[in-house]
């Protein structure tokens, strides 16, 4: 199994609505991340995982909370999002020491709409 | 971690090979170069990766300068398949930092 599955692909909610993002991999990787892509830009790291731990945060903003609650899974919880918050979220993950394979192993992105 | 330079697009012939430039001059000694693609609607698909000897694997094969501070990612025989955003990054493995640049809209014309 060499696949990254994001529940749910789309998903549309009000700026007062809590929801959550889904991420599941059992490839055995114990570094998962969360991306941000905008249309027609590049993805946007936003949380890096590792062992479980966070161990990046690229400066988000809280009304991203992300969660690890075991090596399988990565969720993204939403509160009070923005219209702005609108993109793709892609999630991926991977070995650590990204030398030996150099390989994200990517989901096909959730889609994000506030209203 | 160093930032990269790729042309904003380019154009191969179907059944010819597609040669993808990068300029990353800012390289560390530590920091690998990484090629991803994005095929419309889908997530990043990682191509290939090397530090300083150039890379070949069954998707493409990478070149990087002897100064490192520029490489090429070559697909040998594009097809329409290969039309993507192509992506050069640069980052210590350490860090479990990818950071996407803008990358390289490839598109194969038949």
């Amino acid at each position: 199994d060499t696949e990254v599955t994001q529940t749910p692909k789309h998903l549309v909610m009000g700026m007062t609505n809590k929801k959550s993002l889904k991420c599941e991999q059992h490839m055995g990787h114990r570094a998962m991340y969360w991306y941000k892509q905008k249309a027609k830009k590049p993805p946007e790291l936003m949380f890096v995982y590792s062992y479980e731990k966070l161990s990046i945060n690229e400066s988000v903003p809280s009304r991203f909370s992300p969660e690890c609650p075991n090596s399988s899974l990565l969720n993204l919880h939403l509160h009070a999002l923005q219209p702005e918050d609108s993109a793709l979220y892609l999630c991926a993950s991977s070995h650590l020491g990204l030398a030996n394979t150099g390989e994200l192993f990517f989901g096909e992105g959730s889609r994000l709409t506030v209203l | 971690d160093a930032k990269t330079t790729q042309p904003p697009s380019m154009d191969c012939a179907e059944g010819r090979a597609a040669n993808l430039p990068c300029n990353h001059s800012t390289i560390s000694g530590n920091e690998y170069v990484y090629w991803y693609r994005q095929i419309h609607s889908q997530g990043p698909q990682y191509i290939i990766h090397g530090l300083k000897n150039n890379e070949t694997n069954e998707m493409a094969s990478l070149i990087i300068t002897e100064d490192r501070k520029s490489s090429t990612l070559i697909l040998p025989h594009a097809t329409l398949r290969d039309t993507a955003v192509y992506y050069c990054i640069v980052s210590s493995s350490n860090t479990g930092k990818l950071i996407f640049g803008q990358g390289t809209t490839l598109q194969v014309k038949p």
